[in-house]
């Protein structure tokens, strides 16, 4: 079974630039979720997603955004890039329902010059 | 969900066992203990998890004491490519198709040494 595919795996943007990142999870997974990681805050949760719908959303500015498709692949968006978005983005894809395994995906890195 | 505290880095012989520990002298009944550990500049990789017995995969087993106010990641015979952050993780799963957020704290940061 293939893992959880991130496009695309390198990006540079610059301030003020929008960009919008994919993840496609395990085949037959419904929950996506995904995570910023920065070297002074780690990993922070984002949003997650299950069935189209959001389900939890973290601390994060309106600016990020994200969605699910009816083949939960998932698109997350960042609007009005600031140079502190520059971040390793991971995604991460389960089951669903009651679900105890994530699995992460290999991220995508923003640079945000 | 109820915090982790893990020392911030550990050694360990190549070959030898490695025991990471993690207090969560908070943690309420339906809170189950998770550790994932990243590679650098890797996604996180689930290891293992456990409500309240000892659990034993391919991977590392994981001890957790009696009163649940913490626990053991042990890693049997560790070799290089487990050099890697370790987190810890306690959180609930819930019903009602939510898979709630995994709070990721600053992990440990094991060395494995030949």
């Amino acid at each position: 079974k293939a893992g959880v595919t991130q496009t695309p795996r390198y990006l540079i943007k610059t301030r003020g630039q929008q960009v919008t990142l994919s993840c496609s999870p395990i085949s037959g997974h419904r929950s996506v979720s995904w995570y910023q990681q920065t070297p002074g805050q780690g990993l922070q949760f984002l949003f997650e997603y299950f069935s189209e719908t959001q389900r939890n959303k973290g601390n994060f500015p309106g600016r990020f955004s994200g969605r699910q498709f009816s083949n939960s692949r998932s698109e997350m968006n960042v609007s009005t890039l600031e140079l502190g978005d520059s971040a390793l983005y991971l995604c991460a894809s389960s089951s669903g329902l009651v679900s105890y395994e994530q699995y992460f995906g290999p991220g995508t890195r923003l640079t945000v010059t | 969900d109820a915090k982790t505290t893990q020392p911030p880095s550990m050694d360990c012989a190549e070959g030898r066992a490695a025991n990471l520990p993690c207090n969560h002298s908070t943690i309420s009944g339906n809170e189950y203990v998770y550790w994932y550990r990243q590679i650098h500049s890797q996604g996180p990789q689930y290891i293992i998890h456990g409500l309240k017995n000892n659990e034993t995969n391919e991977m590392a087993s994981l001890i957790i004491t009696e009163d649940r106010k913490s626990s053991t990641l042990i890693l049997p015979h560790a070799t290089l490519r487990d050099t890697a952050v370790y987190y810890c993780i306690v959180r609930v799963v819930g019903s009602g198709g939510s898979n709630y957020k995994l709070t990721f704290g600053k992990g440990t940061l094991l060395t494995v040494n030949p």
